[in-house]
């Protein structure tokens, strides 16, 4: 089956420019989790959907990031005025419930030049 | 607060195990264990939950001690695609928080 598909996988941007990432989860999961992974570091929490609720978002670095998941499907990350800092992969990754002890499983990421 | 995993780089040729260690300052519900290739998503190995059950796809082992707050992955008779970037997750033991703290990773490269 599908598993987590993220867009676009590379993006440059501008400092100052606004920029938003997309996740696509695997079909029916209702968790969805945001990391963000520096080059040589393991990946870092940013914010948690259960459906469309986002339930911690205590990861985020700033106020210039914020996270949507209207319908409880696709979500969208969206940095507002891109610093050089904000360069990274960011990853996204869905498990099947709102549980403890589930699996997550990661898409491959977008990865965020900004210049 | 990060887990610590050691070793940070392990040189292995095929056929040789290795060990990977991962320990936590606090409680656990569970230690996750995922492989990552250089620009690739990080991929699912293992699972060890709080109360011994372990949840794998593939023919490598771990383990948990709960009491230290310890997880080692244990490789056996390595192959070539056992190299990358491995990272455990830990998922904490208390409130109502889902997501994984991951630590620093331990490259593993296997040699012919």
């Amino acid at each position: 089956g599908a598993g987590v598909s993220q867009s676009p996988r590379y993006k440059v941007a501008k400092r100052g420019q606004d920029v938003a990432l997309r996740c696509d989860p695997i079909s029916g999961h209702v968790s969805l989790f945001w990391y963000q992974q520096a080059l040589g570091q393991g990946p870092e929490f940013l914010t948690y959907f259960q459906n469309e609720a986002q339930l911690d978002k205590s990861g985020l670095p700033s106020d210039r990031f914020f996270a949507e998941r209207p319908e409880g499907s696709v979500s969208t990350l969206k940095i507002q005025r891109t610093q050089q800092e904000d360069s990274a992969v960011y990853l996204c990754a869905s498990s099947p419930w709102g549980g403890h002890q589930e699996t997550q499983y990661f898409g491959p990421g977008t990865r965020l030049l900004v210049l | 607060q990060q887990p610590v995993q050691s070793p940070q780089a392990v040189i292995l040729r095929e056929g040789e195990d290795a060990v990977i260690n991962c320990s936590s300052s606090k409680a656990l519900y569970s230690v996750h264990w995922y492989r990552q290739k250089h620009g690739e998503a990080p991929v699912f190995l293992m699972i060890l939950l709080k109360g011994g059950e372990q949840k794998g796809h593939e023919k490598i082992s771990a383990s948990f001690n709960e009491k230290k707050q310890q997880s080692s992955l244990y490789l056996t008779a390595s192959q070539l695609s056992y190299s990358g970037t491995y990272f455990c997750g830990t998922e904490g033991g208390s409130g109502s928080a889902r997501q994984l703290t991951f630590g620093s990773g331990t490259q593993l490269t296997v040699l012919p």
